[in-house]
């Protein structure tokens, strides 16, 4: 079955400027759920979807928002870009049940804010 | 939330020998414990995990094992290979929250 695929894989954005960066999920997984990733950091958590709904979110500006669509499909926006902002941003997908949690991973937007 | 914190952040090993990696974190009602590989340039993914009613679990080279009273879990990979280089990332579970991974473990196997 198709893997988790995201969109775009390279993006250059000037300061100031917002992005939306979007995630397909294996099919009938449910849960989406995005990071970010910098050398040093490792995967913060930004914001979990379950059916069309933020189930979860960590702790990062309100400059950065997210939605799920009917078909689990995830976007993720940010706005008024800083230079802070370039990173590795990873999302995730799984059926999002306790018992069933294993996260299969895209391979990631690299977003280089100049 | 979860406070989840590795040791060491980095580790180098001669090719061959064992590695073990430790993960601790501060919500007892923790009950899923796994540990992710990324290569570089990857994905990370899932490599083994244990649930709270184990004491440990092996598959093959690597195995986790679960110390629910001290609250940590760790990662041992024996007769280390080239392959095995990688960071490596913990993410316990408790039901109520997200995945929320460690900062990782980069771990290097020298030749």
């Amino acid at each position: 079955k198709a893997g988790v695929t995201q969109t775009p894989r390279y993006l250059i954005k000037t300061r100031g400027q917002q992005v939306t960066l979007s995630c397909s999920p294996i099919s009938g997984h449910r849960s989406v759920s995005w990071y970010q990733q910098t050398p040093g950091q490792g995967l913060q958590f930004l914001f979990e979807y379950f059916s069309e709904t933020q189930r979860n979110k960590g702790n990062f500006p309100g400059r950065f928002s997210g939605r799920q669509f009917s078909n689990s499909r995830s976007e993720m926006n940010v706005s008024t870009l800083e230079l802070g902002d370039s990173a590795l941003y990873l999302c995730a997908s799984s059926w999002g049940s306790p018992m069933n949690t294993e996260a299969f991973f895209g391979q990631g937007t690299r977003l280089t804010v100049v | 939330g979860e406070n989840v914190e590795q040791h060491p952040s980095t580790l180098s090993v001669q090719e061959g020998d064992s590695a073990v990696i430790k993960c601790t974190y501060s919500d007892s009602a923790s009950n899923y414990f796994p540990w992710y590989k990324q290569e570089l340039g990857k994905r990370p993914q899932l490599i083994i995990d244990i649930r709270s009613n184990v004491g440990e679990k092996k598959d093959q080279r690597i195995a986790v094992t679960l110390n629910k009273t001290a609250k940590h879990f760790s990662l041992h990979i024996t007769e280390t290979q080239p392959e095995d280089s990688a960071v490596y990332f913990c993410a316990p579970y408790s039901g109520n929250t997200p995945l929320v991974f460690g900062k990782g473990t980069r771990l290097s196997v020298i030749a």
